[in-house]
């Protein structure tokens, strides 16, 4: 089937709007993970989702960082308030049991 | 929390010649460890993994090992050809915060691996 999806591919916003970045896991993926990737760095993790159980929010940065995931399945990683630090590629990910398979990633532009 | 230290940073080689890359891990309940390929300008992509239950694992040219008590493992490339080069992280699945289940991945640094023709 169809792997992750994210929209939008690109999103440039102004300091302080807020954004919406959307994630579809895998039809049948459990588990599904935001990380965040700065320009020739590593994986920033996020936030987790496990089916119904609550969520790790161990990763989000500030309180300007909130993701829901509805119905088990499509989530959305809002930032309110953006900041130029903010500005990086949004990557999510999707598994079942094992390994997990990412999406092409949103790239966000903070000016 | 789990903790993953990965090297080198970056590791140049000949087309040809083996390159393998370390990563260690803090958490001794850790189970499962991937391996990942990233190109530029891409996602991650899932190249090998290995559970806890197995030392080592082969894909054609490329392998994984895990000492589970030294809490190591390391990603072994054979014949290294130039569309090889990439970044490479690995990653350790540790239990969440309440020790109740496995899912959440710690990554490593990434090694930028380049392969000269």
């Amino acid at each position: 089937g169809a792997g992750v999806s994210q929209s939008p591919s690109n999103k440039v916003t102004e300091k302080g709007k807020d954004v919406e970045l959307r994630c579809d896991p895998i039809s049948g993926h459990t588990a599904l993970y935001w990380y965040r990737q700065s320009l020739g760095q590593g994986l920033e993790f996020l936030i987790y989702f496990q089916g119904n159980s609550a969520p790790d929010k161990s990763g989000l940065p500030s309180d300007r960082f909130s993701a829901e995931r509805t119905g088990g399945s499509v989530s959305t990683l809002t930032i309110q308030r953006t900041q130029q630090e903010d500005s990086a590629v949004y990557l999510c990910a999707s598994s079942f049991s094992g390994g997990q398979f990412f999406g092409p990633g949103t790239r966000l532009t903070v000016l | 929390g789990e903790n993953v230290e990965q090297h080198p940073s970056t590791l140049s080689v000949q087309e040809g010649d083996s390159a393998v890359i370390k990563c260690t891990y803090s958490d001794s309940a850790s189970n499962y460890f991937p391996w990942y390929k990233q190109e530029l300008g891409k996602r991650p992509q899932l190249i090998i993994d290995i559970r806890s239950n197995v030392g080592e694992k082969k894909d054609q040219r490329i392998a994984v090992t895990l000492n589970k008590t030294a809490k190591h493992f390391s990603l072994h490339i054979t014949e290294t050809q130039p569309e090889d080069s990439a970044v490479y992280f690995c990653a350790a699945r540790s239990l969440n915060a309440g020790g109740t289940s496995y899912g959440k991945l710690t990554f490593g640094q990434g090694t930028i691996l380049t392969v000269h023709p």
